[in-house]
């Protein structure tokens, strides 16, 4: 099974700060079977990227993903209030997929 | 619209069943693979059951192999989860997703329904 480790486990920043979260893997996985997630309080979670790094449809340019192999990355570039969340990252290169266990961006 | 609804949910004894539904509305459902998704309180998100577009395939997580069966009638657009066996902790809220992969063949959970809650307790 690949294990995502995600970090930091909470993020505190003020709207209008840069986000960087990890999302490092226990193998090497695609990237692109890498994605990423955002969940709000009471929510189903919503997709970001399809692949590590390409938005999915309506997601807005300030959210940017990177990374290969074991490591990768989702960038805010400048956070909104209605960002504030917890993030995931999912891998579906190796059965069973898995997610990692989020990290929360909150309200500094 | 494009939505999915879960129904099903409730509170069951451990050892009991419970079969969860996922009505879908708005696309073309059998051209989708299908999945559950469950989160148990407070805690993040694990991948359940997937199932192929005409269900000749399914894949699950090893935790429920055994005791959950996944299953869809595209004839009347709905997903299945029939779970046997439960156990405390199974305890969690069931999401349904809408598997779809992008024009470069990279997946993901793009549809998602609002979930509904499993409580596993005596």
């Amino acid at each position: 099974e690949i294990v995502l480790t995600q970090s930091p486990g909470t993020l505190s920043l003020s709207p209008g700060e840069r986000a960087t979260l990890s999302c490092r893997a226990s193998q090497s996985v695609s990237s692109s079977y890498l994605g990423w997630y955002q969940q709000k309080p009471g929510q189903a979670p919503r997709l970001l990227t399809h692949g590590a790094s390409t938005r999915a449809t309506g997601i807005p340019d300030r959210f940017s993903g990177s990374g290969s192999g074991t490591d990768f990355t989702l960038t805010i570039s400048r956070l909104e209030p209605e960002d504030f969340a917890v993030y995931y990252c999912q891998q579906y290169g190796g059965s069973p997929w898995t997610f990692g266990q989020g990290t929360k961006v909150e309200i500094k | 619209e494009v939505q999915l609804v879960e129904s099903g949910g409730g509170l069951v004894q451990p050892g009991g069943s419970l079969r969860l539904s996922c009505a879908a509305s708005g696309f073309t459902f059998s051209n989708y693979w299908m999945t559950w998704v469950r989160q148990a309180p407070g805690k993040g998100l694990e991948w359940v059951a997937n199932i192929k577009q005409d269900g000749s395939e399914k894949y699950y997580v090893d935790s429920v192999k055994g005791r959950f069966t996944i299953s869809r009638d595209n004839a009347k657009n709905s997903l299945y989860l029939q779970m046997n066996s439960l156990r405390a902790e199974d305890t969690a809220v069931y999401f349904c997703a809408r598997l779809h992969y992008d024009s470069s063949g990279r997946p993901g959970f793009d549809i998602w329904g609002q979930g509904t809650m499993v409580t596993v307790s005596s």
